[in-house]
């Protein structure tokens, strides 16, 4: 089956630009979570979608939002963008996202430049 | 808030060497603990995961072990290969449905 699908690969914007990035998940999972990879901070938990409601939230300011439809396929969206938000960003999906033996499969990530 | 740390942060050794790599982490109130290889600019694959309750788990020549008493982990690699060539972090799984991550130990196998 189809693993975790990401889209945009790349993205390059401007200082103030917004920016939306999508991810599908693998069919029949309905949690999705968001990561954001810099070569500083590591990985760092975003946020966790479930039944197109967030369940969890990282330490991260309201310009990072996020949303998941009905089918589980999830947007996360940056406003205001800021040099510092230049990263991998990686979402991962699994069945339930809450039973202590399941694994997390990621998608190859969005790669985000900010000029 | 849990703290998780991956010692050495890069190790290079010859083919066919057995090695392990370390992880700790100051919460011991985990629901698991998942091992993760990452290849460069991709995304994460997950390679083991130990439940709470379990001691270790063990796939091909991987092998990973968890303490909660001591807060660490360990992954084996046995007869090590230049494909195993990667980045490999170490996640406890938490309450709040979230991993924290290590920083990774970068490994390079040379042939």
């Amino acid at each position: 089956k189809a693993g975790v699908t990401q889209t945009p690969r790349y993205l390059i914007k401007t200082r103030g630009q917004q920016v939306t990035l999508s991810c599908s998940p693998i069919s029949g999972h309905r949690s999705v979570s968001w990561y954001q990879q810099t070569p500083g901070q590591g990985l760092q938990f975003l946020f966790e979608y479930f039944s197109e409601t967030q369940r969890n939230k990282g330490n991260f300011p309201g310009r990072f939002s996020g949303r998941q439809f009905s089918n589980s396929r999830s947007e996360m969206n940056v406003s205001t963008l800021e040099l510092g938000d230049s990263a991998l960003y990686l979402c991962a999906s699994s069945l339930t996202g809450s039973a202590t033996n399941e694994k997390l499969f990621f998608g190859s990530g969005t790669q985000l430049s900010v000029l | 808030k849990q703290e998780v740390t991956q010692i050495p942060a890069a190790l290079s050794v010859p083919e066919g060497e057995n090695l392990v790599l370390n992880c700790s982490f100051t919460d011991s109130a985990i629901y698991n603990l998942q091992w993760f290889r990452q290849d460069p600019g991709k995304g994460l694959t997950s390679l083991l995961l130990i439940q709470s309750s379990q001691r270790e788990q063990t796939s091909g020549r991987l092998n990973a072990s968890l303490d909660k008493s001591s807060g660490r982990s360990t992954l084996y690699i046995a007869a090590s290969q230049p494909g195993d060539s990667a980045t490999y972090l170490c996640a406890t799984y938490n309450a709040g449905n979230m991993l924290t991550f290590g920083g990774g130990t970068r490994l390079m196998v040379k042939p």
